[in-house]
């Protein structure tokens, strides 16, 4: 089955750095790659994704590129602000049926 | 609309007790799932509903039992739970289609067994 590897597990940035999150996976049939953020006492929420079949993708200051040779995809966060902390999970999802492999997240932290 | 809503917000159980949990959506998703997530982990897939029918199930114990009334609805009975069943319980729905889908997230139940 899939496994996703994410990395680093935790991550401190000052105010108007970037931040970036990197996720591998083993399975070569996986083709969809969600981003998701999740605060807390809060659901996971849909932040960026990608399809295999795109190269990367931006949406404001958050951006998500996929390598697929090397089985990796990066999230993209750049002049963070304190309402960008929270836990980030990667997932990837194969053509075939509805499951998400989760990555083990990322506790990112803004200092102001 | 991306709102996938869940109640309870919190819930406090008895090892006896039979309480359900309730999520709803109006996206017209076709699929559902619901996830259980332990403290700083990524959530857990338990079950997944498509076209109201059970599609996938997680090998999760009996004492879980999963219902789809309609396409917006999806219930969780909980009967005999123990207090490592403690966690939040978090619904999600996608659409189907060919390929894979964005999956929205519900705010979670905050399960504690006592």
């Amino acid at each position: 089955g899939e496994n996703v590897e994410q990395h680093p597990s935790t991550l401190s940035v000052q105010e108007g750095d970037s931040a970036v999150i990197k996720c591998t996976y083993s399975d070569s049939a996986s083709n969809y790659f969600p981003w998701y953020k999740q605060e807390l006492g809060k659901g996971p929420q849909l932040i960026i994704d990608i399809r295999s079949n795109v190269g990367e993708k931006k949406d404001q200051r958050i951006a998500v590129t996929l390598n697929k040779t090397a089985k990796h995809f990066s999230l993209h966060i750049t002049e963070t602000q304190p309402e960008d902390s929270a836990v980030y999970f990667c997932a990837a999802s194969p053509n075939t049926g509805n499951q998400f492999y989760f990555g083990t997240g990322t506790s990112l932290t803004v200092i102001p | 609309d991306t709102e996938v809503t869940q109640t309870p917000k919190h819930l406090v159980m008895g090892m006896t007790n039979k309480k359900s949990l309730k999520c709803e959506q109006h996206m017209g998703h076709r699929a559902m799932y619901w996830y259980k997530q332990k403290a700083k982990k990524p959530p857990e897939l338990m079950f997944v509903y498509s076209y109201e029918k059970l599609s996938i199930n997680e090998s999760v114990p009996s004492r879980f039992s999963p219902e789809c009334p309609n396409s917006s609805l999806l219930n969780l009975h909980l009967h005999a739970l123990q207090p490592e069943d403690s966690a939040l319980y978090l619904c999600a729905s996608s659409p189907i289609g060919t390929g894979a889908y964005e999956q929205y997230f519900g705010p979670g139940t905050r399960l504690t067994v006592t």
